[in-house]
């Protein structure tokens, strides 16, 4: 069963950069028909799509935060790794990775989700 | 703010039904494929339908989807209090800002 599990610190400082890793286990981040990607959920409020990347380094950004959003992939480990910078109180959110499978133009779905993990920006 | 748009809240008495919209346009709904996920209370949003109308195994038939057009929407039958939760629907968006959107959520209530 594929699992993925979200890492990295709860606290982040104003302006600083977000870091978060994702550990894949149960499959291969080196399929061929899935992007691997971040989505975030500040409390109380809805999903926002963050971005996603495909084993070979291929990228989707979400254009309100593509300036300030970095997602990398490293494949010895299984992992991904997303990196938010010049964070504020609006990036305080529950923050998920996930798998997305896709048709390699659009993703078609998002079928396996981290539990997620809390980043608060505060001082 | 969402692109999509769904009823902020829904309810109804065990063992009935309800439909939740999903409202979007040809950049969105109109030309991609439909998913909708719950999202039980304090848990990881979880596939419910993916491709429109189709279930990932271990979902029950309660639960169905439909697309006509630039709208979807999330059937369930059988209404059980395990079902409340918060529900999202989810596509791609290929417009000149392409990305993946999910609606704005709706709320079930089992009354």
């Amino acid at each position: 069963q594929l699992q993925l599990q979200e890492s990295g610190p709860g606290l982040v400082k104003p302006s600083e950069t977000l870091s978060l890793t994702c550990t894949v286990s149960g499959g291969s981040i080196s399929s061929s028909s899935y992007y691997w990607g971040w989505i975030r959920q500040p409390p109380g409020k809805g999903l926002e799509w963050i971005g996603s990347i495909y084993y070979s380094g291929s990228t989707y950004y979400n254009p309100s935060l593509k300036s300030r959003v970095t997602i990398s992939v490293d494949t010895s480990k299984n992992q991904f790794s997303l990196k938010l910078s010049s964070v504020t109180a609006a990036d305080t959110a529950v923050y998920y990775c996930a798998r997305h499978s896709t048709d390699m133009t659009t993703v078609t779905t998002i079928d396996y989700w981290g539990q997620g993990t809390l980043v608060t920006v505060s001082s | 703010q969402s692109v999509l748009t769904q009823p902020p809240s829904v309810s109804a008495a065990p063992g009935q039904k309800v439909t939740i919209s999903c409202s979007g346009s040809s950049s969105n709904i109109g030309n991609n494929y439909v998913s909708w996920y719950q999202q039980l209370p304090g848990t990881a949003p979880k596939l419910l339908i993916y491709d429109n109308n189709k279930r990932p195994s271990g979902i029950p038939d309660r639960f169905s989807g439909s697309k006509s057009g630039t709208s979807a929407t999330l059937g369930i039958t059988g209404l059980q209090t395990g079902d409340e939760a918060d529900y999202y629907c989810g596509t791609w968006d290929s417009s000149l800002s392409a990305r993946y959107v999910f609606g704005t959520g709706t709320k079930v209530t089992v009354l």
